[in-house]
């Protein structure tokens, strides 16, 4: 069975930092881009950064671009998103979602989430 | 960015009624369109990709079509599963853009 757990969630100020982490089990983590995406009741859902299956490439939303990087191990089946510099704005259910392919075009998997919250 | 847009935002129907939702797309987005199902309290499940390509395990009467800017979800023959939000996603230019979502209650 496909799982996807995060973790690192959690209630920071503005202007400080976050690691949330994700690991993978039930598939060959390597095989698949990943994706980060977040969900609020306001702004819906917003897909916040992706990173293809060697970590080769990666993309991101601009609203987090030089604040936020995504990273993976695949020799631990761990996905990361490192998040600096933190906004009210970031507020927000984070999913780790798996990639139907090597790429990061389609998610299929989703994670049950990890909130993050940040307050002024 | 491309902006996704949802009709209608909510609908209400009964078991065994046909359902359909739409999509529409500020620009041309061929057919990278996939479309996702959420129940209250948990994460969205991918349905369709491809604008029309069912993901493994999904129930033949949920269906995908159209092209371009506006695109269709139908569901023939509600069951009592069904009742949930269908969101619509762009993978034709980054980042990647949701719908609003369509409430089926």
């Amino acid at each position: 069975e496909v799982q996807l757990v995060e973790s690192g969630g959690g209630l920071v100020q503005t202007g400080r930092s976050l690691r949330l982490s994700c690991v993978i089990s039930g598939f060959n983590f390597d095989d698949h881009g990943m994706h980060w995406v977040r969900q609020t009741p306001e702004k819906g859902l917003e897909w916040v950064a992706g990173i293809n299956w060697d970590g080769g490439s990666r993309d991101y939303t601009d609203s987090v671009k030089g604040r936020f990087t995504i990273s993976r191990d695949n020799g631990k089946n761990s996905l990361y998103l490192q998040m600096n510099s933190l906004r009210v704005e970031d507020t927000a259910l984070y999913y780790c979602v798996k990639d139907l392919h090597a790429g990061i075009y389609t998610m299929d998997v989703w994670g049950q989430g990890t909130t993050v919250i940040v307050s002024s | 960015d491309i902006q996704m847009t949802q009709s209608p935002s909510s609908l209400s129907a009964s078991v065994g009624d046909r359902v359909t939702i739409t999509c529409r797309a500020s620009q041309n987005i061929y057919n990278y369109l996939n479309w996702y199902q959420q129940k209250l309290g948990t994460a969205p499940r991918l349905l369709i990709h491809s604008t029309s390509t069912l993901q493994t395990g999904v129930p033949s009467r949920f269906s995908g079509g159209g092209s371009e800017t506006d695109f269709t979800l139908t569901i023939s023959g509600l069951q009592p599963e069904d009742f949930a939000t269908y969101f619509c996603q762009q993978t034709s230019s980054i980042p990647w853009t949701f719908g609003p979502g369509t409430k089926v209650e």
